[in-house]
């Protein structure tokens, strides 16, 4: 079964817009992964957050993390077209036993 | 470097025929994952080879499905007397599993079509 719940499950924003993603999910966890999809196939991996970390940074990209909450957000800033595509949260156990459960994903569509 | 590779990109069989799958994932990295992905939905974890040990099967469907992995390198998904809900894309991803990371790197996938 997934862990991950993520909301909304659609969203559609105009280019120069911010994106914000929602995850949230149930056990203990050792990481939070964002990856993202497009037209269907491979996924690429974004960023990681570690259990004990709360915000993360890269590039356009602002992960948060709430351990507390079991819930985790994306923030895209100033989107871009090219940033349309579906984007998953994944979790590893904190057991580590290698596993990541995936969500159900949110897509996203922006608008030039 | 040579990413995670896939083959068949594309497979249309028919209801009953057996398919496999092939998966060759990054050198180096001692797990590998094989996932699938009805369309619009999410990842749903199928099986798990980490190195020498035995695998995590808890996700396999039914006792249609099957996978092996010789050492660390390419793995096969065996689908057996398919059927039409087994549509959907099947995606393998590598990691290095020494990472407690465990950043997984994903092939282009296989998409199936049971008619």
């Amino acid at each position: 079964s997934q862990q991950g719940e993520e909301d909304p499950q659609a969203l559609s924003i105009q280019e120069g817009e911010n994106a914000t993603m929602n995850c949230s999910y149930k056990t203990s966890i050792n990481n939070l992964q964002w990856y993202r999809q497009n037209s269907g196939r491979g996924l690429v991996h974004l960023i990681l957050i570690r259990s004990n970390e709360r915000e993360k940074h890269s590039g356009r990209l602002r992960v948060t993390l709430d351990t507390s909450k079991k819930s985790s957000s994306l923030l895209i800033t100033a989107s871009r077209a090219a940033d349309t595509a579906s984007y998953f949260c994944a979790t590893l156990g904190s057991s580590n036993t290698g596993k990541l459960i995936f969500g159900q994903g949110t897509t996203l569509q922006v608008k030039p | 470097g040579a990413g995670v590779s896939q083959s068949p990109s594309n497979k249309v069989t028919e209801k009953g025929k057996d398919v496999e799958l092939r998966c060759d994932p990054i050198s180096g990295h001692t797990a590998l994952y094989w996932y699938r992905q009805r369309l619009g939905q999410g990842l749903e974890f199928l099986i798990y080879f980490q190195g020498n040990s035995a695998p995590d099967k808890s996700g396999l469907p039914s006792d249609r499905f099957s996978a092996e992995r010789t050492g660390e390198s390419v793995s096969t998904l065996t689908i057996q007397r398919t059927q039409q809900e087994d549509s959907a894309v099947y995606l393998c991803a590598s990691s290095l599993l020494s990472s407690s990371y465990n950043e997984q790197f994903f092939g282009p996938g296989t998409r199936l079509t049971v008619l």
